[in-house]
C-alpha cells in the first residue's frame, strides 16, 4: 500500500508570494491533517480535513488555508508569504481522524522563503 | 491543548545496548499516545501507540510504557542498532479538543555508536 505522498518536496519562494502544497493520503484514509515543523516551534497542528470539510484548525493566521477533494486528496495554501513561513510542511492521514487512531505522515514539503 | 515535553533532548548509546526515551505529558485527560521516529529528510514514522487503558505495549524490539499516575511515557528500544539513530517524538491526542490534532513533544535525538 502506498504511503502518504506530498508534492513538491522542495520549494523556494519570495516574500509576498503565495504557494500551494499537495498531499495524497493513504488509500482509504479519509482524514488529512497538516502540520508545520520548525526547529524552534517543533511540530504544530495547522488544520484537519475530513469528507471535504475542515473539521479543526490550529492557531495559525488566515493566510494559511486548505481544502480537500472528493478523493480525499488535500491541498494547503499560504498567501502573502513571510520569512517566518520557512518550514517543513507535513501532511498526515488516518482512516477517520478519530482521536485514537494513528496518523501516518508523508515526507513533507520543505518551503524556503527568500 | 496542553504540551507534551521530553526529559532528555539527546541520547547517545552503544550499538547493542537498550535505549530508553522518556516523555512527560501534562494533560491527564489524554487517552491515546503515539511514538514517532523521524530520520533526516523524512517525515515522522509511526512506531507504536498505546491507549490509556493499558500500561504496556510491545512491538518488534520496542516497548512503550505508560504511567498515568505521574503522567509519564517511555519508549524502550532493545538491542539498539545504527539504523535506530533518529529523532523520536511522543505525541498525545488533544482529548477534549479537536480530532485529527496531535500534540507533539520537542523530540529526543538518539545517536547510536557502532
Amino acid at each position: 500500500k502506498a504511503g502518504v505522498t506530498q508534492t513538491p518536496r522542495y520549494l523556494i519562494k519570495t516574500r509576498g508570494q503565495q504557494v500551494t502544497l499537495s498531499c495524497s493520503p493513504i488509500s482509504g484514509h479519509r482524514s488529512v491533517s497538516w502540520y508545520q515543523q520548525t526547529p524552534g516551534q517543533g511540530l504544530q497542528f495547522l488544520f484537519e480535513y475530513f469528507s471535504e470539510t475542515q473539521r479543526n484548525k490550529g492557531n495559525f493566521p488566515g493566510r494559511f488555508s486548505g481544502r480537500q477533494f472528493s478523493n480525499s486528496r488535500s491541498e494547503m495554501n499560504v498567501s502573502t508569504l513571510e520569512l517566518g513561513d520557512s518550514a517543513l510542511y507535513l501532511c498526515a492521514s488516518s482512516l477517520a481522524g478519530s482521536s485514537n487512531q494513528p496518523q501516518h505522515f508523508g515526507d513533507g514539503t520543505r518551503l524556503s522563503i527568500l | 491543548g496542553e504540551s507534551v515535553g521530553l526529559h532528555l533532548p539527546t541520547l547517545s548509546v552503544q550499538e547493542g545496548d537498550n535505549s530508553i526515551i522518556n516523555c512527560a505529558y501534562s494533560n491527564s485527560a489524554s487517552d491515546y499516545f503515539i511514538w514517532y521516529k523521524q530520520e533526516s529528510g523524512k517525515g515522522p514514522q509511526f512506531i507504536i501507540d498505546i491507549r490509556s487503558n493499558m500500561d504496556k505495549r510491545q512491538g518488534q524490539r520496542v516497548t512503550v510504557l505508560l504511567n498515568k499516575t505521574v503522567k509519564h511515557l517511555s519508549l524502550q528500544i532493545a538491542a539498539t542498532q545504527p539504523g535506530d539513530s533518529a529523532v523520536y517524538f511522543c505525541a498525545e491526542n488533544n482529548y477534549g479538543g479537536s480530532q485529527g490534532n496531535l500534540i507533539f513533544g520537542k523530540g529526543t535525538k538518539l545517536s547510536v555508536k557502532p
